[in-house]
């Protein structure tokens, strides 16, 4: 099993629609979290973390369950340019390393 | 924002050479720095880590021999892959955090370093 799931999609919607995103984690002793954005051929770029408490930030919101394990990614208002693979990221802390999820493909259309 | 810089971009050489590729963070001190390798449609996975003055940490699976690191100074570190093959092709990702912003701070990527093997 694979320590950060994702399902691949990819996920068709038009623009001005809300999607939303799920990972869940397998290593418990995971302490931080973050969704990137990847676009095609290119590095991650950190879109935000992900707290407990959830956290929004303009159209994306991000919350975490850790009980669950679990994370989500919502975005509203889906813009052309939001077309893109979100990588759900989890760090180990101590070891500071990243731990990435295979990525979830959106595709937003006209 | 802080800056990671990588070159080559994109590199193509023959099966058995070498090639070395660097990743620089440009305005921030970064005493570790990480590659990672992505093949087409999977994950980015973490290959070693490699800490300035010291030898690199090394994933499972990643054999050190072939996989060269050298992190000579706080601002640059360098991945050799030596006698390249066809399989080693990948995408190959360096990436480092601002060592003043502690474990919390942002970890910024490096543009990347398409490796094929011919």
């Amino acid at each position: 099993r694979k320590e950060v799931e994702q399902d691949p999609g990819p996920f068709n919607v038009p623009e001005g629609a809300t999607v939303a995103f799920n990972c869940t984690y397998s290593n418990s002793a995971s302490q931080s979290f973050f969704w990137y954005r990847q676009d095609c051929r290119k590095e991650p770029k950190l879109l935000m973390s992900v707290y407990s408490s959830g956290n929004e930030d303009g159209r994306f919101t991000a919350q975490l369950n850790r009980a669950s394990q679990y994370i989500s990614l919502l975005i509203r208002d889906s813009k052309l340019s939001d077309s893109a693979t979100y990588l759900c990221v989890a760090m180990n802390t101590g070891f500071q390393k990243l731990v990435f999820g295979t990525g979830t493909r959106l595709l937003v259309s006209p | 924002g802080a800056v990671v810089s990588q070159h080559p971009s994109w590199v193509i050489c023959k099966s058995g050479t070498s090639v070395k590729i660097e990743c620089r963070s440009l305005d921030f001190q970064a005493t570790t720095m990480f590659w990672y390798r992505q093949f087409p449609k999977q994950s980015l996975m973490l290959m070693a880590t490699s800490n300035e003055g010291s030898k690199a940490t090394y994933e499972q699976g990643v054999e050190k021999d072939k996989f060269l690191i050298n992190h000579a100074s706080l601002t640059l570190s360098t991945l050799t892959v030596t006698s390249a093959h066809p399989e080693d092709s990948s995408f190959y990702i360096c990436s480092a955090r601002d060592w003043e912003t502690g474990l919390t701070g942002e970890l910024f990527f490096g543009e990347g370093s398409r490796l094929t093997v011919l």
